[in-house]
């Protein structure tokens, strides 16, 4: 158990639809990244915040977004679904945000499935 | 970014052997990371190794960050072995994003 939670452990929905994945890091972890498990694209880096501010972002398409909370638990939001956003969703959380120890803990994932 | 290659992409073993997986990496990388990824699906952390030898258990790892590569050795293999490995490594141009590689794919038969 890697300390990071994620909820739904699965999701399925139909195209068009809005959903919204959640994650919980590590306790005292400041930074929490989303990645995209696919099998075309393989892991990929979505977006990373420190501390409820918004510190990168990768391959994240517009209809997509996240946020994190002051109590650091974070979610994404994915709209407009469709069928190529089916996919294993990653959270991980680290301590430091761009240090030279960044270790990266990553949730069970949470797998969506778009009809 | 940086590129990630991993291989072999599919190794099959019998339990009991030893086994050599390799990451090589196209930039030099701050943070490296080995991971399992179970048949559940699980990402699960083996070595955070940015440089040198690490040991745990039957796994070993060495990365040579001067020469951009890592390697993940497995001993004395079990079936519950079986999965799939993916090293992951961070430039500091790229902030705190991991790249992730292809994957080997492990299978360890009884």
């Amino acid at each position: 158990d890697s300390g990071v939670t994620q909820t739904p452990k699965h999701l399925i929905t139909a195209t068009g639809q809005r959903v919204t994945l959640r994650c919980s890091p590590r306790s005292g972890d400041l930074s929490v990244y989303w990645y995209q498990q696919s099998l075309d694209q393989g892991l990929q880096f979505l977006i990373q915040y420190y501390n409820g501010e918004e510190r990168a972002k990768g391959n994240i398409l517009e209809r997509f977004s996240a946020q994190q909370f002051p109590d650091l638990h974070s979610e994404l939001n994915l709209s407009s679904l469709e069928l190529g956003d089916s996919a294993l969703y990653f959270c991980a959380s680290s301590f430091l945000a761009a240090k030279s120890y960044n270790e990266q803990f990553f949730g069970p994932g949470t797998r969506l499935t778009v009809l | 970014g940086i590129q990630v290659e991993q291989s072999p992409p599919d190794l099959i073993l019998q339990e009991g052997a030893n086994s050599t997986l390799r990451c090589n990496f196209s930039d030099s990388v701050n943070n490296l990371q080995w991971f399992h990824q179970n048949p559940w699906g699980q990402l699960i952390n083996l070595f955070y190794i940015p440089s040198g030898t690490k040991q745990n258990g039957r796994l070993s790892a060495t990365t040579v960050a001067t020469e951009r590569y890592s390697l993940l050795y497995i001993s004395s293999s079990q079936t519950t072995d079986s999965g799939v490995y993916f090293c992951a490594g961070r430039v500091e141009t790229s902030g705190s994003r991991l790249t992730f590689g292809e994957g080997t794919q492990l299978t360890v038969n009884p």
